[in-house]
């Protein structure tokens, strides 16, 4: 059990580029989850996916923004025509049985 | 939805002092945990307490479902303590964690 895994770690882009993150859960969790954290705030829930299937999308998901999880294990954040108010850290968290979610290390996003 | 509020917002403590952070929230909760924010950004367990108490070497918590509040203690505070502490519950029925908006602690030797 190496932990929740993200990749990239860090990625600057120019406004208006397409990004693509990827997540990787604790092997045996079925729920992963994606947050947005900008500087001095907590975590912003994204959206959840139970296996493969997305369970629940926040109003801060746009229509620029889309996650998949096709296989029931991995999972990427797809953000389309980014903007400035786009740069934050990503952050994913996955949970199995119970109720604890595990964050892996966030993926900084910078927008130019 | 639930609103979560910690206190205080910023804490400066001298090496081996103890302190304690609260954490409140509007409405009944079925999980609640307390994170460490270290400098690079990586959320750290510390607590998965929606009620009672939990001891973890130098730090503990308790939670009183009841009156809706959570407390992390640390006790003979290090240097590496240093970090933002947040608390993060799930409203009963729903899933995904809200957070606080932490608690900025600085140990200073």
């Amino acid at each position: 059990d190496t932990g929740v895994s993200q990749d990239p770690r860090h990625k600057i882009t120019k406004r208006g580029q397409n990004v693509t993150f990827r997540c990787d859960p604790i092997s045996e969790h079925n729920r992963l989850y994606w947050y947005r954290q900008t500087l001095g705030q907590g975590p912003e829930f994204l959206t959840y996916f139970q296996n493969e299937a997305q369970l629940e999308k926040s109003r801060l998901l746009s229509d620029r923004f889309s996650a998949e999880r096709p296989k029931g294990s991995f999972s990427t954040l797809e953000i389309q025509r980014t903007e400035q108010g786009d740069s934050a850290m990503y952050l994913c968290a996955s949970s199995g049985a119970g109720e604890t979610q595990y964050f892996g290390p966030g993926t900084r996003l910078l927008v130019l | 939805g639930i609103q979560v509020e910690q206190s205080p917002p910023d804490l400066i403590l001298q090496e081996g002092a103890n302190s304690t952070l609260r954490c409140n929230f509007s409405d009944s909760v079925n999980n609640l945990q307390w994170f460490h924010q270290n400098p690079w950004g990586q959320l750290i367990n510390l607590f998965y307490i929606p009620s009672g108490t939990k001891q973890n070497g130098r730090l503990s918590a308790t939670t009183v479902a009841t009156e809706r509040y959570s407390l992390l203690y640390i006790s003979s505070s290090q240097t590496t303590d240093s970090g933002v502490y947040f608390c993060a519950v799930v409203h009963s029925g729903n899933t995904p964690l809200v957070f606080g908006k932490g608690t900025r602690l600085s140990v200073i030797a």
